[in-house]
């Protein structure tokens, strides 16, 4: 089974200010997708990656899969308060059948 | 349209009992899918249904049982509860099989089951 990381774990900043996330793994992705989950409610599917050096756009949000396929990035571009939430990556291995394997996480916080 | 439902939204059990979750698909999803969300392991994949039928199953211990109806509604079931199943269950639908790129999951805000 495919494991996925995640970092960071956790991350505070101000809002304004510019970050990015990162998923990474040893194992190729044959796709990659990055949800957003805010407290009490469920994940929710911000983008899908499939081919290696794929960039999306999404407002602020920019998404990076790597070259090789094995990595990935979330790049957040002036943050705001409602960006606040746990960002997951998640990935359905090729011919695999367990569903689909989450990373752990980054907790996001935007202080305003 | 109604997003992915799930009944109820909190639980509370002790040690040894069991419990049934609901969840219903958005109106033409026919597969529904449960993860189990915990802050130690994160969220871990329990089955997915199709068609009445179970289709995959994750690394969970058989106290973990599910079923879909023909109206493709599901229904998980946990016996003999341990403290360690407490977790936030989610529920997730799809039109048909298949979690690639091109079936994403829809999920609902889960139920929060803690186990005393």
């Amino acid at each position: 089974t495919q494991l996925l990381e995640q970092s960071p774990q956790f991350l505070s900043i101000q809002e304004g200010e510019n970050l990015t996330v990162y998923c990474n793994s040893s194992s190729v992705f044959s796709s990659l997708q990055w949800y957003r989950q805010e407290p009490g409610e469920g994940p929710v599917l911000l983008v899908t990656v499939v081919t290696g050096g794929e960039v999306k756009k999404l407002k602020r949000l920019t998404f990076q899969f790597g070259d090789a396929r094995k990595d990935s990035s979330l790049h957040i571009t002036a943050a705001q308060p409602g960006d606040t939430g746990l960002y997951l990556c998640a990935e359905h291995e090729s011919g695999g059948a367990d569903g689909l394997t989450f990373g752990k996480g980054t907790h996001l916080i935007i202080q305003p | 349209k109604a997003g992915v439902t799930q009944t109820p939204r909190y639980l509370i059990k002790t040690r040894g009992q069991q419990v049934t979750l609901s969840c219903s698909p958005i109106s033409g999803h026919r597969s529904v899918s449960w993860y189990q969300q915990t802050p130690g392991q994160g969220l871990q994949f329990l089955f997915e249904y199709f068609s009445e039928t179970q289709r995959n199953k994750g690394n969970f211990p058989g106290r973990f049982s599910g079923r879909q109806f023909s109206n493709s509604r599901s229904e998980m079931n946990v016996s003999t509860l341990e403290l360690g199943d407490s977790a936030l269950y989610l529920c997730a639908s799809s039109p048909v099989p298949g979690q690639g790129f091109n079936q994403p999951q829809h999920f609902g805000d889960g139920t929060r089951l803690s186990i005393l």
